[in-house]
């Protein structure tokens, strides 16, 4: 399993819409995908989990969506504290990182 | 209470091992899932291996199933992982990080609880 996280970089302003995509090249089994941001120097925090759960404190802002293959990780309006990598995770027996998205200030 | 603190940061010769601790608080310590990830200077997050102590099982993916262990000691609510045979390419921040849920099948869930990191340098 492969997974695949397109754009590498987008470069927004605050107040816009970020739409991340996670691909994996085969079927992550029961919906068990979540994303992650990671500010620099920081750990990473749980966003998402099970495709489209909000972690504990993390603002509706912030949305999950996708099956089988294709995933998106939606931030509806971009404020200053969400400019980060992100990165998709398929878990369960074997789990896998995406290689990242870094949102970053246009 | 952090809920996992691990051991501090490491500095080893090409060819040895390191041992890094991963002490979590609370008594549901044995019923979740445990995770190594690693993250290599600019670079993105690796999953090593887990650990669910109350299945004894852990799993180690494949790149390092010849180097690494990785063991819960449930007496102490410690995980530790030990990689062998190092070399320049294992310099990186190694992170601790629990499962969301607890373990009830021989499953790893999202990780919602990371330790701070613990950089291991080989030089």
């Amino acid at each position: 399993l492969v997974l695949t996280q397109s754009p590498v970089t987008l470069s927004l302003s605050p107040g816009e819409r970020a739409t991340l995509s996670c691909r994996a090249s085969q079927s992550v089994s029961s919906n068990y995908l979540a994303w992650y941001q990671q500010k620099p120097g920081q750990a990473p925090r749980l966003v998402i989990s099970a495709v489209s759960t909000r972690a504990t404190g993390i603002p509706d802002r912030f949305s999950g969506s996708g099956s089988g293959t294709d995933f998106t990780l939606t931030i509806s309006r971009l404020e200053p504290e969400d400019f980060a990598v992100y990165y998709c995770q398929q878990y369960g027996h074997s789990p896998l990182f995406g290689g990242g998205t870094k949102v970053e200030i246009k | 209470q952090v809920p996992v603190v691990q051991s501090g940061g490491e500095v080893k010769k090409p060819g040895s091992s390191v041992k890094v601790s991963c002490k979590a608080s609370g008594a549901t310590f044995k019923r979740y899932s445990f995770n190594w990830v690693r993250q290599a200077p600019g670079q993105g997050l690796e999953w090593m291996g887990g650990v669910i102590p109350v299945f004894g099982t852990s799993n180690i993916a494949q790149k390092f199933q010849d180097r690494l262990t990785i063991i819960a000691d449930i007496s102490t609510a410690t995980v530790y992982m030990e990689l062998s045979g190092l070399r320049s390419e294992d310099t990186a921040v190694y992170y601790c990080a629990r499962g969301q849920d607890p373990a009830t099948q021989d499953y790893y869930y999202a990780m919602d609880v990371w330790g701070r990191g613990t950089t291991v340098i080989v030089s």
